[in-house]
């Protein structure tokens, strides 16, 4: 167990639909990540946050939004969503540390399914 | 821009022969190399991690991995495979110079299967 907690665990909705998912990082960690995992793109980093602000942003569309509240725990929002959206998302935390050097330790996932 | 390459889908040993699973980067500067291994209706768990120093790095469960300049390598090796290792092995780099986040960039995923 990695201390990262994400909610659900499945999801099934329809196309058009917005859903949103939930992730709560290790304890005292300030930094949070999203990742996709589908069988054509493989494992693609989305965006980052970090205490609060965004950080940085990788292939996140633009029907995609995220935020880090104050409590550190993080929401992805995904709307008008697309059978292509299909995935299992991944949260990652990790504490920053100079340099870059941290690691991220990811939770359980959250598979979607766009029916 | 920062990549990563396994060059193998599945890798294929018997239990208590040694393995490797191979793994490419491509980075502007000096990489940070990650192994990660997801088993099935899992997260990705850490294994190991390579910033500086010292060539082999030894992680969990009796994983290490060998970081090779020259050849931008950084290929995950075990003395003796065990069945309980059977699983997607994914190789990630964070190329410290690109500014604006740590995120990392993983391959393509390696399934090991080890047979008895």
């Amino acid at each position: 167990d990695s201390g990262v907690t994400q909610t659900p665990k499945h999801l099934i909705t329809a196309t058009g639909q917005r859903v949103t998912l939930r992730c709560s990082p290790r304890s005292g960690d300030l930094s949070v990540y999203w990742y996709q995992q589908s069988l054509d793109q493989g494992l693609q980093f989305l965006i980052q946050y970090y205490n609060g602000e965004e950080r940085a942003k990788g292939n996140i569309l633009e029907r995609f939004s995220a935020q880090q509240f104050p409590d550190l725990h993080s929401e992805l929002n995904l709307s008008s969503l697309e059978l292509g959206d299909s995935a299992l998302y991944f949260c990652a935390s990790s504490v920053v540390q100079r340099g870059g050097t941290d690691t991220q330790y990811f939770g359980p996932g959250t598979r979607l399914t766009v029916l | 821009a920062q990549s990563v390459a396994q060059p193998e889908d599945q890798v294929n040993v018997a239990e208590g022969n040694p393995l490797t699973v191979k793994c490419t980067y491509s980075v502007s500067g000096n990489p940070y190399l990650f192994w990660y291994v997801q088993y099935p209706n899992r997260g990705l768990q850490f294994l190991l991690k390579y910033i500086t120093g010292d060539n082999l790095v030894k992680g969990s469960y009796g994983f290490e991995a060998e970081f090779n300049k020259s050849q931008t390598s950084f290929h995950l090796k075990k003395p003796s495979a065990l069945v309980s290792d059977s699983a997607l092995y994914f190789c990630a780099v964070r190329d410290p110079l690109t500014g604006g986040g740590n995120k990392l960039t993983f391959g393509t995923g390696t399934q090991l299967k080890v047979e008895l």
